[in-house]
């Protein structure tokens, strides 16, 4: 079974400081996506960044990169510079086929 | 263009009802998706459905029926709804077929019901 672990439930961070998101994943598959998603306070789900199990390179977008470490099974959000208006939940999520498994999210609260 | 729509945006109603909420795609996507978030933001998949499958989630009780009368379209049938049925119910898609891993999901506004 696909499996997606957030194990922070809140997290703080102080303005135009970085903060890492964890998330870590259960497959025996090889083939696999993995995907992060922003909710802020008004309610929509916002796709962030994408990795592939195959992808070398983490993936970076913006401020945001994704610190992949395949071995550990792991895929952490990395935001740089926070803003006011990154306070907001953090969904990861596991493509596989085309089924997504998300992890239960994790609350960010930038603070000025 | 909206990409993903989902009406009504809220939705209050008394226990014991029926009610549907309608989604729409205009992405072209083969697969479309229900998730329910409860009051504590998990997300459960409800549904995910194509032209060819529909897979359901087991803890989905039967009273919740999704019903898709083309490719765009996937709505969601509630049948004598009960006070835990309260949630958020948003309403997805994604481009298939199966192995494209890099198709993120698109998701609809999101339905507020509240069951009273």
């Amino acid at each position: 079974a696909q499996k997606i672990t957030q194990t922070q439930p809140g997290m703080f961070v102080q303005e135009k400081e970085a903060v890492t998101l964890d998330c870590t994943y259960d497959t025996s598959d090889p083939s696999y996506g993995l995907f992060w998603y922003k909710q802020p306070s008004s309610g929509e789900m916002i796709f962030l960044i994408y990795q592939g199990s195959y992808d070398q390179q983490n993936a970076t977008e913006g401020r945001y990169s994704l610190n992949f470490q395949k071995a550990r099974k792991s895929a952490n959000l990395v935001i740089s510079a926070s803003q006011l208006g990154d306070s907001a939940m953090y969904f990861c999520a596991m493509r596989y086929g085309d089924q997504f498994y998300f992890g239960t999210g994790t609350s960010l609260t930038v603070i000025p | 263009d909206t990409a993903v729509s989902q009406t009504p945006k809220y939705l209050v109603t008394q226990m014991g009802n029926d009610k549907s909420i309608k989604c729409e795609q205009n992405l072209g996507h083969d697969t479309m998706y229900w998730y329910k978030q409860d009051s504590k933001k998990f997300l459960k998949i409800m549904f995910s459905y194509n032209n060819k499958e529909l897979i359901i989630n087991e803890t989905v009780p039967n009273r919740f029926s999704p019903k898709s009368p083309d490719k765009a379209h996937l709505n969601l049938h509630i049948n004598s709804l009960e006070l835990g049925d309260s949630a958020v119910y948003f309403c997805a898609s994604s481009q298939g077929p199966s192995g494209r891993l890099t198709n993120e999901q698109f998701f609809g506004p999101g339905t507020r019901l509240t069951v009273l």
